[in-house]
C-alpha cells in the first residue's frame, strides 16, 4: 500500500535559519509526490511536486525539496526562513494503488518561525 | 488555473437539522471533485471523490453524502447532523482523469461546527 509519513508533528527555527520539513513515502512504484502549506482557516496551497526528472525541485515562496530514491524521502527546505513561514506542510503522494485518484496525505508538520 | 469556490465560510448548525455545502469549479473541465474533512488542525481524511457527473466513490461510512449534478458542481449534503460531524470541510479537484501528475486546487474550507 502506498503510504507517507511526516516523522516530526511539529519543527521549530528562528528566523533566517535554514529549515527542513521531513517527509518519507512508501510506494509499488515510481511516487508521484507534492507538498502543501495550509495557513490557518485556509485550504491547501500546492507548494511543489516531483514526478519524474531532476531530483531537487523548486516551487513557491523560495521553497525546495529533494527527491532521495535510495532513502524514500521527500525533504522540504528552504534556505532561509521567515515568519510568515509558519503554518502546516502536508506532504502527499498519488495513489495509484486505487487507480490514481486519489491522494495521500502525511499528518501534517507544523512550523514554527521565530523572529 | 482552477479556481475552487466554497461556500459557507462558517457555519453553525443544530444536532439533527440538515446540511447542505457547495463547492464549484471554474478553470477547468471534467475535474476529479474530493470532499475532506480535518479534524482539529491536522490530517486530512478523504470522504468523497467523483471522477465524472454522478459518480461518487465514498471512502468512509458516515452520516454524509454527497453528489455531483453538473461538471463542475461537488455538493456535500447531511439529512441529521450529529456532533461528531463538526470540523473543517475541504473541496478539491485535480485535473481531468487521466492527468494523474497534476496536483490539488483547494477550497478555502467551511469550519462547521454542530451543537
Amino acid at each position: 500500500a502506498q503510504s507517507v509519513a511526516q516523522p516530526e508533528d511539529q519543527v521549530n527555527v528562528a528566523e533566517g535559519n535554514p529549515l527542513t520539513v521531513k517527509c518519507t513515502y512508501s510506494v509499488s512504484g515510481n511516487p508521484y509526490l507534492f507538498w502543501y502549506v495550509q495557513y490557518p482557516n485556509r485550504g491547501l496551497q500546492f507548494l511543489l511536486k516531483y514526478i519524474t526528472g531532476d531530483n531537487l525541485v523548486k516551487g513557491s515562496y523560495g521553497f525546495e525539496a529533494e527527491f532521495n530514491k535510495s532513502q524514500t524521502s521527500f525533504h522540504l527546505k528552504k534556505p532561509s526562513a521567515l515568519v510568515s513561514d509558519s503554518a502546516l506542510y502536508f506532504c502527499a503522494v498519488r495513489d495509484f494503488d486505487t487507480g490514481g485518484f486519489k491522494t495521500i496525505f502525511g499528518a501534517g508538520t507544523r512550523l514554527f518561525v521565530k523572529a | 488555473s482552477q479556481t475552487i469556490h466554497q461556500w459557507p465560510a462558517t457555519l453553525v448548525q443544530p444536532v439533527g437539522s440538515p446540511l447542505s455545502l457547495e463547492c464549484t469549479v471554474e478553470g477547468t473541465s471534467n475535474p476529479n471533485l474530493y470532499w475532506y474533512r480535518q479534524a482539529a488542525g491536522r490530517g486530512l481524511q478523504l470522504l468523497f471523490y467523483s471522477v465524472g457527473i454522478g459518480q461518487i466513490s465514498s471512502e468512509v461510512p458516515q452520516n454524509l453524502s454527497a453528489s455531483r449534478p453538473q461538471d463542475r458542481q461537488f455538493i456535500l449534503s447531511s439529512k441529521k447532523l450529529l456532533l461528531s460531524d463538526s470540523g473543517f470541510y475541504l473541496c478539491a479537484c485535480t485535473g481531468t482523469g487521466g492527468t494523474l501528475n497534476t496536483e490539488a486546487f483547494f477550497g478555502q474550507g467551511t469550519r462547521l461546527t454542530v451543537v
